[in-house]
């Protein structure tokens, strides 16, 4: 199979704070990942592309510095959501590229992230 | 650039009935299609994908949809609707050699009656 884990699958913060959202690959080796931001019945928008060893592409008008993309290893790429304000809440959904055999590489999806700033 | 329209936000039909989620994309090149189901506070599953392949193309779920590059169109259908069908669908293009990032549409939210 090819199974995406986050965690955590909630979470709760105040103002000013910041929170790290952990996208793992179970099953696969991931040398991209993508993270989504989707708001209340919206869709999903891509937010950044991170690579492992290198740094992460942001899509246009996502702050840098604010959402912090680590992809350390193969399995593992974090978000960070730095001074988090009421405003960044939202629910962010990480996805997986697994390299295959034919001419399309599938994107498989974690269970998302809800986050709540107060 | 590209983008994909998904005509209708909200769909209703009742049980046992046909689905049919329509989908338009623009893409500049030859795209890869898709159509994503999630249920609420969940992620999203992989129902079917349009690769260059057979152009109908069948899913999980006894989902399928048919690629009409005439029309741009990759509409997704299920001849008979069950209530565990419920959820909201977001059809997705893709290029093919590219970055294979994925452009969503704007979902549709599926609503099944008894």
């Amino acid at each position: 199979g090819a199974v995406v884990s986050q965690h955590p699958s909630w979470v709760i913060c105040k103002s000013g704070t910041s929170v790290k959202i952990e996208c793992r690959s179970l099953d696969f080796q991931a040398t991209t990942m993508f993270w989504y931001r989707q708001f209340p019945k919206q869709s999903l928008m891509l937010m950044a592309t991170s690579n492992e060893g290198s740094k992460a592409t942001y899509e246009q008008g996502v702050e840098k510095d604010k959402f912090l993309i680590n992809h350390a290893s193969l399995t593992l790429s974090t978000l960070t959501v730095t001074s988090a304000h009421p405003e960044d809440s939202s629910f962010y959904i990480c996805s997986a590229r697994k390299i295959g055999t034919g001419d399309y590489n599938e994107q498989f999806f974690g269970p998302g992230t809800r986050l709540t700033v107060l | 650039a590209q983008s994909v329209t998904q005509l209708g936000s909200h769909v209703s039909v009742s049980e046992g009935a046909l689905v049919l989620l329509r989908c338009n994309y623009s893409s500049s090149v030859p795209p890869y299609l898709f159509w994503y189901v999630q249920y609420p506070n969940q992620g999203l599953q992989l129902l079917l994908k349009y690769t260059s392949a057979a152009t109908l193309v069948k899913g999980i779920n006894g989902f399928e949809a048919e690629f009409k590059k005439s029309e741009t169109s990759f509409h997704l259908t299920k001849p008979s609707a069950h209530m565990s069908d419920a959820a909201e669908y977001f059809c997705a293009v893709s290029t093919q050699g590219g970055s294979e990032k994925l452009v969503f549409g704007k979902g549709t939210k599926l609503t099944v009656n008894p």
